[in-house]
């Protein structure tokens, strides 16, 4: 079945670190793929997107680039700040009803 | 403001007593899902409703009931709770039923 698996947690990086969180995938056909972040306190709220293989999504300094080849979807950032922290989840979506969440990645990042 | 609105945010019940939580969204979306997200698993889809007096089961439905009466609210019940179903709830909502989902600020359930 289709199954998306990410890097265990937590991740502890300085500020202004390289960020990279790996996700890779399982499913058949040409899933789209989602990083969603969950920040203390809050609900999930849509980071990136890619919906084709190649596909580079990229929102608040954060990339992730859609790999038909390796099946993978991995999250980085150049510089990370404090202000970071968070959970974040990759996804995919294969049919109209539902997203298929990973267990998610916890961010640390220190002053 | 477009937002997904949980109620309550916080809960402790005892086993057997019957309970709603609340899900109204004001972005006249479509699809409407309820996810549960426990340490170590992730988030899993309880029900989904694609549109008004629609619904199916996702992948852990057991002793949830939902009903989609009105395109902008989609209630959670559980008849009657049992511990295992202690919790953190979330309920999201999209256009259609993949690609951005809105997610409610969650509601923690605690069951004794």
């Amino acid at each position: 079945g289709n199954s998306v698996t990410q890097m265990e947690g937590p991740v502890t990086l300085s500020e202004e670190a390289f960020l990279t969180i790996n996700c890779t995938y399982t499913a058949t056909g040409y899933p789209s793929l989602f990083w969603y972040v969950q920040y203390p306190g809050e609900g999930l709220q849509l980071l990136l997107k890619a919906t084709k293989a190649d596909d580079k999504g990229s929102n608040k300094g954060f990339e992730a680039t859609y790999r038909k080849e390796t099946t993978s979807f991995h999250l980085e950032k150049g510089s990370v700040q404090v202000s970071d922290s968070a959970v974040y989840f990759c996804a995919l979506s294969r049919s109209t009803d539902k997203l298929i969440f990973g267990t998610g990645t916890r961010l640390q990042v220190f002053p | 403001e477009a937002q997904v609105t949980q109620n309550p945010r916080y809960l402790i019940t005892v086993t057997g007593k019957k309970l709603t939580v609340t899900c109204s969204q004001n972005m006249n979306h479509e699809y409407m899902s309820w996810y549960r997200q426990d340490p170590g698993l992730g988030l899993r889809q309880i029900y989904y409703s694609m549109n008004v007096e629609v619904t199916d089961k996702g992948d852990v439905p057991e002793g949830y009931k939902v009903s989609r009466k009105e395109k902008r609210n989609f209630p959670l019940i559980l008849e009657s709770p049992s511990p295992n179903q202690t919790s953190l709830y979330f309920c999201a909502s999209s256009f259609q039923g993949y690609g951005e989902l809105f997610f409610g600020e969650g509601s923690r359930l605690t069951v004794l």
